[in-house]
């Protein structure tokens, strides 16, 4: 089974509105972290936002929130007022373990998102 | 300077060749990584370095083999690769703390786009 599920392989939307990626994972530990990362076509990974498993309020920064369900087992990334330099692929991905070490970051298939203008 | 640096940004090399992808971290981080990113899969690890020190080998094949001299320079010397290792090939580096981090971020560098004949 996947860690990670992103269902939408390729979303659209019009410059300056909000859109919303998804990401489910799946895990049986209590303490674990997610989150999302964005990969332009220069293919440079590039962190986004972090939500921490016992996070009580969703984790914002800047235009990029994370819409946290926990009992649902999803992970959202919500971008709001798209710009035409949102358009890259987005990667939710999942940290989990005794130790929490980087070598259980388990990655999605990601999101191809294209923000027209 | 980004804080990641890889080179070259692309290789073709043909089944007999030996070459290495080379990758630098400006950030003063500990741990250093190679993941490979396959069209249409998810992002894998191959190796991880903590300390300089191999901690991971995710059951990579030995005709690629890491090198790492100090906790900024990360190698990867490739030979006698097939058609199918054909991949971006991304570097990260992290500071990795004595405890358990779920929030541990990963810095990216841009990638080799291989191309092996």
């Amino acid at each position: 089974a996947q860690k990670i599920t992103q269902t939408q392989p390729g979303m659209f939307v019009q410059e300056k509105e909000a859109v919303t990626l998804d990401c489910t994972y799946d895990t049986s530990d209590q303490s674990y972290g997610l989150f999302w990362y964005k990969q332009p076509s220069s293919g440079e990974m590039i962190f986004l936002i972090y939500q921490g498993s016992y996070d009580e309020q969703n984790a914002t920064e800047g235009r990029y929130s994370l819409n946290f369900q926990k009992a649902r087992k999803s992970a959202n990334l919500v971008i709001s007022a798209s710009q035409l330099g949102d358009s890259a692929m987005y990667f939710c991905a999942m940290r989990e373990g005794d130790q929490g070490g980087s070598e259980k970051l388990v990655f999605g298939k990601g999101t191809k998102l294209t923000v027209n203008p | 300077e980004t804080g990641v640096t890889q080179t070259p940004r692309h290789l073709v090399m043909g089944m007999t060749n030996k070459k290495s992808l080379k990758c630098e971290q400006h950030l003063g981080h500990n741990a250093m990584y190679w993941y490979k990113q396959s069209a249409k899969k998810p992002l894998e690890l191959m190796f991880v370095y903590n300390f300089k020190e191999q901690t991971e080998n995710n059951s990579v094949p030995s005709r690629f083999s890491p090198e790492c001299p100090n906790s900024s320079h990360l190698f990867l010397h490739l030979h006698t690769l097939q058609p199918e290792d054909s991949a971006l090939y991304l570097c990260a580096s992290s500071q990795r703390g004595t405890g358990a981090d779920f929030g541990e971020k990963l810095f990216f560098g841009s990638g080799t786009q291989l191309s092996v004949l």
